[in-house]
């Protein structure tokens, strides 16, 4: 159980170019989602929280015009990458929990490559 | 300030061998702890968890961890690695009482696994 699934595995794209990312709990219902990025060798950074239905948190540092976020369902979050460059290309995480004291289940991530 | 620290950078064992991972935290409410095992290009994998209770934690593919809330750690064990055991590991600390579950990650141990 507890599955999390992330869409899609590796994106290659143009600068400029959106991006999407989805983020979906396969098995339970995901009242809060979490969005990180990881840097080559190092550890994950949290970029957002989001709970269903109401607009994501963002960690300081972070841009909210650039990494879109969406909570629509209980099962689905997208992060979207707007007008995307370079230095935007990393590994995109995902994670997803249900009721209070259950633990965050991860996704196998997104590599993003931005040309 | 809430960190986690895991002093090892990368660690080289041999198959068979026993196997500690340091995982120290501060942080100022109840800690809830975790440890994750992340292969290349993929998610993180929750090997175990400690909530509350017995302070020693059995997780899955042979692991466990002592929570010793006097020395503010929480290290993780195998007593017989193998060689699918390399990877890398992440501790991780939040609150689940009443925020939304943040982590806090170390900055990860690196396992390397020697035949």
């Amino acid at each position: 159980g507890a599955v999390v699934s992330q869409h899609p595995s590796w994106v290659i794209c143009k600068s400029g170019t959106s991006v999407k990312i989805e983020c979906r709990s396969l098995d339970f219902q995901a009242t809060t989602m979490f969005w990180y990025r990881q840097f080559p060798k190092q550890s994950l950074m949290l970029m957002a929280t989001s709970n269903e239905g109401s607009k994501a948190t963002y960690e300081q540092g972070v841009e909210k015009d650039k990494f879109l976020i969406n909570h629509a369902s209980l099962t689905l979050s997208t992060l979207t990458v707007t007008s995307a460059h370079p230095e935007d290309s990393s590994f995109y995480i995902c994670s997803a929990k249900g009721t209070s004291n259950q633990p965050q289940h991860f996704g196998d991530g997104t590599r993003l490559s931005i040309l | 300030a809430q960190s986690v620290t895991q002093p090892d950078i990368h660690i080289t064992v041999s198959e068979g061998a026993s196997l500690e991972l340091r995982c120290n935290y501060s942080y100022g409410a109840t800690p809830y702890l975790f440890w994750y095992v992340q292969s290349p290009g993929q998610g993180l994998q929750l090997l175990l968890k400690y909530f509350s209770g017995d302070t020693l934690v059995q997780g899955i593919k042979g692991f466990e961890a002592e929570f010793k809330r006097s020395q503010s750690s929480f290290n993780l064990r195998k007593p017989s690695v193998h060689w699918s055991d390399a990877a890398e590991y992440f501790c991780a600390v939040g609150d689940y009482g009443g925020s939304q579950g943040n982590l806090i990650f170390g900055k990860g141990t690196k396992l390397s696994v020697k035949p």
